[in-house]
C-alpha cells in the first residue's frame, strides 16, 4: 500500500513569492492534516480536513495561507506571499475515520521550504 | 490544555547501551499517547502507541514504552541501541476520538557513538 505522497520534497523561493505544496493521502483515509515543523520543534497543526471540509483551521495564518481539498482526496497548501519566517518543513498526514477507534496518523516525507 | 514535554533536547548513548527517552504530558482526559521517530529528511514513523490496557507497550524496532498515569509519563526505552537508531524522537498526545490533531513535544535528538 502506498503511503502519503507529498511534492515537491524541497523548495527554495525568494520572499514575497508564492509557493504551493501538494499532498495525496493514503487511499480511503478521509481525514487529512497539514502540519508545520519549524527547525528544532515538533509538528504543529495548520489545518485538518474531514473529506472536503476544513474542520479545524484555527492555526492557519489566513492572511497568507490557504488550503483546499476539493474532491476530498488530495490537497494543496498555498502561501502567498511567502515570508522569511515561513521556512520550515510542511508535513501532510492522513488517518481513517472510524467511530470509536483510536487516532493513528500516517505522515508523508514532508516538503522542506526555504525562503530567502 | 494538552501539552507534551520532552525534557532532553539531545541524548548521546554508546552503541549497545540501553536507552530511555522521557516524555511527560498534561491532558484533561484519558490520553492517547504516541512515539514517532524521524530520520533526517524523512517523515514521521510511528514506533508505538498507547490507548488502554497493559501499560507496557511494545513497538517496532525493539522499542517499548511504559505509561505511568501517576507520573503523567510515557517514557520510551530500548535495551540495546543500534547505530541506525540515531534520529529525532517525538512524543505526542491526542484525544481518543479518531480524526483529531496530535500535540507533539519538541523532540529529543539521539546520537549513537561507536
Amino acid at each position: 500500500e502506498a503511503g502519503v505522497v507529498q511534492s515537491p520534497r524541497y523548495k527554495i523561493i525568494e520572499k514575497k513569492q508564492p509557493v504551493a505544496f501538494w499532498c495525496n493521502p493514503i487511499s480511503g483515509h478521509n481525514t487529512l492534516y497539514w502540519y508545520r515543523q519549524n527547525l528544532g520543534q515538533g509538528p504543529e497543526l495548520l489545518i485538518r480536513y474531514e473529506n472536503e471540509e476544513a474542520v479545524d483551521d484555527s492555526q492557519l495564518p489566513k492572511d497568507r495561507f490557504s488550503a483546499e481539498r476539493l474532491k476530498g482526496v488530495d490537497s494543496t497548501l498555498k502561501i502567498q506571499p511567502a515570508e522569511l519566517g515561513d521556512s520550515a518543513v510542511y508535513l501532510c498526514a492522513s488517518s481513517p475515520w472510524l467511530a470509536g477507534v483510536n487516532n493513528e496518523q500516517f505522515f508523508g516525507p514532508g516538503t522542506r521550504l526555504t525562503v530567502l | 490544555a494538552q501539552s507534551v514535554t520532552q525534557p532532553d533536547i539531545h541524548i548521546t548513548v554508546s552503541e549497545g547501551a540501553s536507552l530511555e527517552l522521557r516524555c511527560n504530558y498534561s491532558y484533561g482526559a484519558t490520553p492517547y499517547l504516541f512515539w514517532y521517530v524521524q530520520s533526517p529528511g524523512q517523515g514521521l514513523q510511528l514506533l508505538l502507541k498507547y490507548f488502554s490496557g497493559d501499560t507496557l507497550v511494545q513497538g517496532i524496532k525493539g522499542f517499548e514504552a511504559e505509561f505511568k498515569r501517576s507520573q503523567s509519563s510515557f517514557n520510551l526505552r530500548k535495551p540495546s541501541v543500534h547505530w541506525s537508531d540515531a534520529a529525532e524522537y517525538f512524543c505526542a498526545v491526542g484525544p481518543s476520538n479518531s480524526g483529531y490533531a496530535l500535540n507533539f513535544g519538541k523532540g529529543t535528538s539521539l546520537l549513537v557513538t561507536p
